[in-house]
């Protein structure tokens, strides 16, 4: 199995420019994860999936922020417009729900909004 | 609420010599226990899980980690220190319940290797 495919891997855009962020999750697992990361923040969780509906998008910072999921092997966050502060690395997991909840890591993109 | 809180930000340590990462958990039933290792610049790797099964877990790269439900911990070890265990490690634990799935991460511990 290839993991969990993301891309782009890099992405550097000026502020106030659309931003989409792809994700492709293992296959067979059922629920995908969309986490950020930053220096100040660490690392948090935005947005969660299960069979492909939103179960908790509590972490997501405003509504600039949306994500997606039509169907099993793909998901997106897209932030609409984009702001420096926005400038992170943006990491999707995906595990198998029922399991133990081990999540496995894409290897992220890095985002810098300038 | 399941919460984990790691006590170190930072170690440093000598190459050869052990490790000792602390974390401290708080849950309302059995959790689930996770360390994770992140590279300079590279996603989060499992090093090792604990699911109630045998409490000392042996993980990848030498690491283990003991479960300890009497003193809420989850230390994670190392006999002895490499070059290439300098990382960013995460104590997660397992939040279940109704359609909840979610991981809680802890703040990280940075470890350093000197030669």
């Amino acid at each position: 199995d290839a993991g969990v495919i993301q891309s782009p891997r890099h992405e550097v855009t000026e502020m106030g420019q659309e931003v989409t962020l792809r994700c492709k999750p293992i296959s067979g697992h059922n629920s995908l994860f969309w986490y950020r990361q930053t220096m100040m923040r660490g690392l948090e969780l935005l947005i969660y999936f299960n069979n492909n509906v939103p179960i908790d998008d509590s972490g997501m910072p405003e509504d600039r922020f949306s994500a997606k999921m039509p169907n099993a092997s793909f998901s997106t966050l897209k932030i609409q417009p984009s702001e420096p502060r926005d400038s992170a690395v943006y990491f999707c997991a995906s595990s198998l729900r029922g399991g133990d909840n081990e999540q496995f890591f894409g290897p992220g993109t890095r985002l810098t909004v300038l | 609420a399941q919460s984990v809180t790691q006590l170190d930000s930072h170690v440093s340590v000598s190459e050869g010599t052990p490790v000792l990462l602390r974390c401290n958990y708080s849950s309302s039933y059995s959790p689930s226990l996770f360390w994770y290792v992140q590279h300079p610049n590279k996603g989060l790797q499992l090093l090792l899980k604990y699911t109630s099964a045998a409490t000392l877990v042996k993980g990848i790269n030498g690491f283990e980690a003991e479960f300890k439900k009497s003193e809420t911990s989850f230390h994670l070890t190392k006999p002895s220190a490499h070059m290439s265990d300098a990382a960013e490690y995460f104590c997660v634990v397992s939040l279940y319940g109704g359609a909840t799935n979610k991981l809680i991460f802890g703040t990280g511990t940075l470890l350093a290797v000197q030669p």
